[in-house]
């Protein structure tokens, strides 16, 4: 298993950005670094992924360091909504595209 | 697009009885995946498809467990017997065979007494 390290947890005040880093240091070339979330009492939730540039969608950016040790994922308005637990994981394998989740960081946004 | 459906929603047994829990992954997803999730254990990746046949069931717990898929558009994942410790939620998912973007269901929320 591709092993990641993330906080346990964080706190972030309503309508502030938020950067939840994650550690990825034996990350080889080709391996992706991907972002899901979990919202309580549901299913994860593709958030975003990249490989080596930094990527931004409608739900976050993705900060990838220029060595590929380490990325952050920024929301750049945490809402009441973002609470969750928010999981970074490298994909390793040749064509499984099996993800294999950790622990992930547990996100509590402050009113 | 109803996203991934997976049924029941919720499903209390005896210990002994045999589950079956049931996954609709989206049309045109070529890989479908079940997890399985805990308070200990977080989530565990059990077994995963591709293109209806099994790749990968090194996750799945001991022989009670087993998991099918007939066509491309329906799976199953039994335990037989069931146990307590069985207990969790399990996750479908499903991906059209690419490093990004797997789609899980709402899961189902397993009681084993």
């Amino acid at each position: 298993d591709a092993k990641t390290t993330q906080p346990n947890s964080m706190e972030s005040n309503e309508e502030e950005p938020v950067h939840l880093p994650c550690n990825h240091s034996t990350i080889s070339g080709t391996d992706y670094i991907h972002w899901y979330r979990q919202l309580p009492s549901q299913g994860p939730e593709y958030v975003i992924h990249g490989l080596t540039s930094n990527v931004n969608n409608r739900m976050a950016s993705l900060a990838i360091a220029e060595d590929r040790k380490s990325s952050t994922l920024i929301l750049h308005r945490a809402t009441l909504r973002d609470a969750a637990v928010y999981y970074c994981i490298e994909s390793k394998g040749t064509g499984a595209n099996n993800l294999f989740f950790g622990t992930g960081t547990r996100l509590t946004v402050i009113p | 697009d109803a996203g991934v459906i997976q049924s029941p929603r919720h499903e209390v047994t005896e210990m002994g009885q045999e589950v079956t829990l049931r996954c609709k992954p989206i049309s045109g997803h070529n890989s479908l995946f079940w997890y399985r999730q805990t308070m200990m254990r977080g989530l565990e990746l059990l077994i995963y498809f591709n293109n209806n046949v099994p790749i990968d069931d090194s996750g799945m717990p001991e022989d009670r467990f087993s998991a099918k898929m007939p066509n491309a558009s329906f799976s199953t994942l039994k335990i037989q017997p069931s146990e307590p410790r069985d207990s969790a939620v399990y996750f479908c998912a499903s991906t059209p065979r690419t490093r990004y973007g797997y789609t899980f269901g709402s899961g189902t929320r397993l009681t084993v007494v």
